[in-house]
């Protein structure tokens, strides 16, 4: 069964870099059929996309991110990462990574998802 | 940029049929999935490609899909049902959406 275990500081300061990494186990995140991607939720808001990774390397973002955004993969770990650069409170969320079912083109979801990490930008 | 509307509520009483409604310009071109979240979990699919269902979600969830709205329609509602649920589709570039939100009361 496959599971996804987000990591990382819990807490970090406005205009620096938070940083997180996804370890998978139960599966390789070499399989040539996923994307592996984050997500996260404000509290008491919604989902929003980050972005994904193939385990090639390849990357794709959401616009409103894609400048403060970078992804990317250790397949020797089974892990993939992220981070976020010149953070705000508004970055201030639940982080959750997950296996994403993609071809770029017509499909594309979420499953299953890591149990999410709560990152908080502060001083 | 696109969005996906989701009506922020909606009430059913134990054993009605509850149908949580998402609309999106992309819906007849793109799928839709549904995730179902319960307070302090991660999300759960619940759909995949607007009306299968994964391996272990009861019958009693179902999905349709219409135009431009695709619906959730959750049959015989058990009040562990009781949750957000969120719809989820992309644009034209693949830019992955999610709806807002509908929190599902069971009376």
């Amino acid at each position: 069964q496959l599971q996804l275990q987000e990591s990382g500081p819990g807490l970090v300061k406005p205009s620096e870099t938070l940083s997180l990494t996804c370890t998978v186990s139960g599966g390789s995140i070499s399989s040539s059929s996923y994307y592996w991607g984050w997500i996260r939720q404000p509290p008491g808001k919604g989902l929003e996309w980050i972005g994904s990774i193939y385990y090639s390397g390849s990357t794709y973002y959401n616009p409103s991110l894609k400048s403060r955004v970078t992804i990317s993969v250790d397949t020797s770990k089974n892990q993939f990462s992220l981070k976020l650069s010149s953070v705000t409170a508004a970055d201030t969320a639940v982080y959750y990574c997950a296996r994403h079912w993609s071809d770029r083109s017509r499909y594309n979801w979420f499953d299953p998802w890591g149990q999410g990490t709560l990152v908080t930008v502060s001083s | 940029s696109y969005e996906l509307t989701q009506p922020p509520s909606v009430s059913v009483s134990p054993g009605q049929t509850a149908r949580i409604t998402c609309s999106g310009d992309a819906l007849p071109k793109q799928y839709a999935y549904w995730y179902q979240q319960k307070p302090g979990q991660a999300p759960v699919l619940v759909i995949y490609k607007d009306s299968e269902r994964p391996s272990g979600i009861p019958e009693r969830f179902s999905g349709s899909s219409s135009g431009t709205t695709v619906t959730l329609t959750i049959s015989g509602v058990q009040a562990e049902d009781e949750a957000d649920y969120y719809c989820q589709s992309a644009d034209s570039s693949g830019t992955v959406v999610f709806g807002g939100g509908t929190k599902l009361t069971v009376l």
